[in-house]
């Protein structure tokens, strides 16, 4: 069954950078885009972007260019986002989620269980 | 951007009742909308995608309808399993924007 098994909570200074990882199973990784979103409580739900691992291309929410930076590793079916010049603001539970494409955009079929980032200093 | 407006916030119901969720897109998606479901220590579930498609494995119970900027996701005669956050989500256009939540209680 597919799933996708995500890192532990980090606690992170501002400032800083931290790189979160979400590991597939049960499927074709190459084969499917990996969103990631962004959960804030009173904030709700916002898509940051996504990575085809098959070939790495992405796209990105224009709101993170140059906030979030996602990447994947065949080898190891695991994709990672980067979040880089951390503030308060970017304390939130984000989720990696595999993409399906309609012929439009993407909606979202498996979610990862979500990681709890805080920053503080 | 698409803004997505869900009402209500909060909903309070029995099993057995029925209930909509209302979700408003602030232009047309044509008919590319989801619906997911939130519960505690599980991972968010698919519902219903392109406004009335049920995800295999999603409860009869289960419908959604609309097109255009007004969509409803129903319940029908509601299972205890049911009492969750429901929220919307538009797929015609990036970026990707959801609605900000129904939280279903019991009552």
């Amino acid at each position: 069954q597919v799933q996708l098994q995500q890192s532990g909570a980090e606690l992170v200074k501002p400032g800083s950078s931290v790189k979160i990882s979400c590991k597939a199973s049960g499927y074709t990784f190459t084969s499917y885009d990996m969103h990631w979103i962004k959960q804030q409580p009173g904030n709700g739900l916002e898509w940051i972007g996504w990575i085809y691992p098959g070939n790495g291309n992405t796209k990105y929410n224009q709101k993170f260019n140059g906030k979030a930076t996602l990447t994947a590793d065949k080898s190891s079916s695991t994709a990672y986002m980067q979040l880089s010049s951390l503030t308060s603001e970017d304390s939130a539970v984000y989720f990696c989620a595999r993409g399906r494409w309609t012929g439009r955009v993407h909606y979202f079929d498996y979610w990862g269980q979500g990681v709890m980032v805080t920053v503080s200093s | 951007d698409v803004q997505m407006t869900q009402s209500p916030s909060y909903l309070a119901a029995s099993p057995g009742e029925s209930v909509s969720i209302s979700c408003k897109a602030s232009k047309s998606i044509n008919t590319y909308l989801a619906w997911y479901q939130e519960k505690p220590g599980k991972t968010n579930k698919l519902l219903i995608y392109s406004g009335s498609t049920l995800q295999s494995g999603t409860p009869s119970r289960f419908s959604g309808s609309g097109s255009g900027t007004d969509f409803t996701l129903t319940i029908r005669s509601l299972e205890p399993e049911d009492f969750a956050v429901y929220y919307c989500q538009q797929h015609n256009e990036y970026p990707l924007t959801f609605g900000s939540g129904t939280k279903l209680e019991i009552k």
